[in-house]
């Protein structure tokens, strides 16, 4: 059974500082990865989908890498905002279905 | 986000009674889903479709029903209510309008916080 880990849950860091967040899971034979924030009282955003083929991924500030044979990706955040606080999820798709299983995030709070 | 409107938005209902939450997309993706995010277990598949009145069951399906007579329109059934269905309830979308390949990004709704006295 594919279980995600995301260490911190939780994590305070002050403004301007780049910053990485971790996920991990247990069955490296995934299609992709997928990186989502979620704002308080709010629905899902994807930020960052990585291929299994690809190895990472950016977006403006944010990039994300991807080691399937470690089962790990990491969210590296440059030149952090106030902004930037939310709740981040990583998550994968069961092998061979669309279903997804997610990790239960790390909050993150960016102190001006 | 990405074409997708949940309703209602928020609901409180008591215990027993029939639910039926709505999912529409505007995007023509083939994939739809259904989850629930709970404090302390995160985000959970309860159904979802795979095409017009094609559907399977994810994590924690009982007591839910779905149904699918439109690409757009994927409808969450709770047949009788209970207080352990109080949660916050995200649709979500994938595959493009093409049909897509199990790689493609999921796109999220905006939720349901559905209580049930």
């Amino acid at each position: 059974k594919q279980e995600v880990t995301q260490i911190p849950a939780a994590l305070s860091v002050p403004e301007g500082e780049n910053l990485v967040l971790n996920c991990s899971f247990t069955d490296s034979a995934i299609y992709n990865l997928q990186w989502f924030r979620q704002d308080p009282g709010k629905g899902l955003t994807s930020l960052l989908l990585i291929q299994s083929s690809q190895r990472e991924q950016t977006s403006g500030r944010l990039n994300a890498s991807l080691d399937k044979s470690s089962g790990r990706s990491t969210l590296y955040i440059a030149a952090s905002q106030p902004g930037d606080s939310a709740t981040y999820l990583c998550a994968v798709p069961i092998q061979g279905a669309q279903k997804l299983v997610f990790g239960q995030g790390t909050r993150l709070t960016i102190n001006p | 986000d990405a074409g997708i409107t949940q309703s209602p938005r928020h609901k409180v209902t008591e215990t027993g009674t029939p639910v039926t939450l709505r999912c529409h997309q505007t995007e023509n993706h083939r994939y739809m889903y259904w989850y629930r995010q709970d404090p302390g277990h995160g985000l959970r598949l309860i159904h979802y479709s795979y095409g017009v009145k094609d559907t399977d069951k994810g994590e924690v399906s009982d007591g839910y029903s779905v149904s699918r007579s439109k690409t757009e329109d994927f409808l969450l059934t709770l047949e009788s209510a209970t207080s352990s269905q109080t949660s916050v309830y995200f649709c979500a979308i994938s595959g493009g309008s093409s049909g897509g390949a199990p790689d493609n990004e999921q796109f999220f709704g905006p939720g349901t916080r559905l209580t049930v006295l």
